[in-house]
């Protein structure tokens, strides 16, 4: 299993902010994963982010709005810039461990954002 | 494109109660989980099981690989059992995770 440390837990912000979202793993990885979940709707993947690369982005997700950093094996971060209210969500990072196929996700606590 | 579809979408039972919740997916499964989202937020891995059958406690799942679903069985079900149900899969080998619409389980004492 992996265990993954996210902070903030939660952050209450004003539109026009950003806010930088951190994950910590306690093992390397090569893949960590940021997923959104916006007020009583599923989880949606935003990016894959690997080590050392740009983070590849879903459609409907840019990285002038999400910027994502990889700096090691263990830690990412996701910025949500130039926020408005529909920005209000969960945010999740998540990565897998096992072996070839057989590799599980997990996630960390979540960030709950609310914009105001 | 991939699809998963969860039901039912919302279920009330009565503590004690057993229930059984759906994962349709529409592709060759690499990996499927069943996860139990808590009030904070936060996603609990309840199992991998991209194909077989598996029991924790008075949970189990079964998937079906070949005709693509997978059921969750949660016996005597407790309060402490609310919240919403997802399932996600992915197909190859990329790590993505395609999530369901959930199944919110609301457990009455």
């Amino acid at each position: 299993s992996a265990v993954i440390s996210q902070k903030p837990s939660r952050d209450i912000c004003q539109r026009g902010t950003s806010l930088t979202i951190q994950c910590q793993v306690d093992s390397q990885v090569t893949m960590m994963f940021w997923y959104r979940q916006q007020p009583g709707q599923s989880l949606t993947l935003i990016a894959t982010a690997n080590q050392g690369s740009e983070a590849t982005y879903e459609s409907g997700f840019v990285i002038d709005k999400f910027p994502i950093s990889r700096p090691n094996l263990t830690f990412s971060t996701l910025t949500v810039s130039n926020m408005s209210p529909e920005d209000s969500s969960i945010y999740l990072c998540s990565v897998e461990s096992g072996r070839g196929w057989d590799t599980e996700a997990f996630f960390g606590q979540g960030t709950r954002l609310t914009v105001v | 494109g991939i699809q998963v579809e969860q039901s039912p979408p919302d279920l009330i039972l009565q503590e004690g109660a057993n229930s059984t919740l759906r994962c349709n997916f529409s592709d060759s499964v690499n990996n499927l989980q069943w996860f139990h989202q808590n009030p904070w937020g936060q996603l609990i891995n309840l199992f991998y099981i991209p194909s077989g059958t598996k029991q924790n406690g008075r949970l189990s799942a079964t998937t079906v690989a070949t005709e693509r679903y997978s059921l969750l069985y949660i016996s005597s079900s407790q309060t402490t059992d609310s919240g919403v149900y997802f399932c996600a899969y992915s197909s190859g080998n990329t790590g993505k995770l395609i999530f369901g619409q959930g199944t919110t389980l609301q457990v009455k004492p």
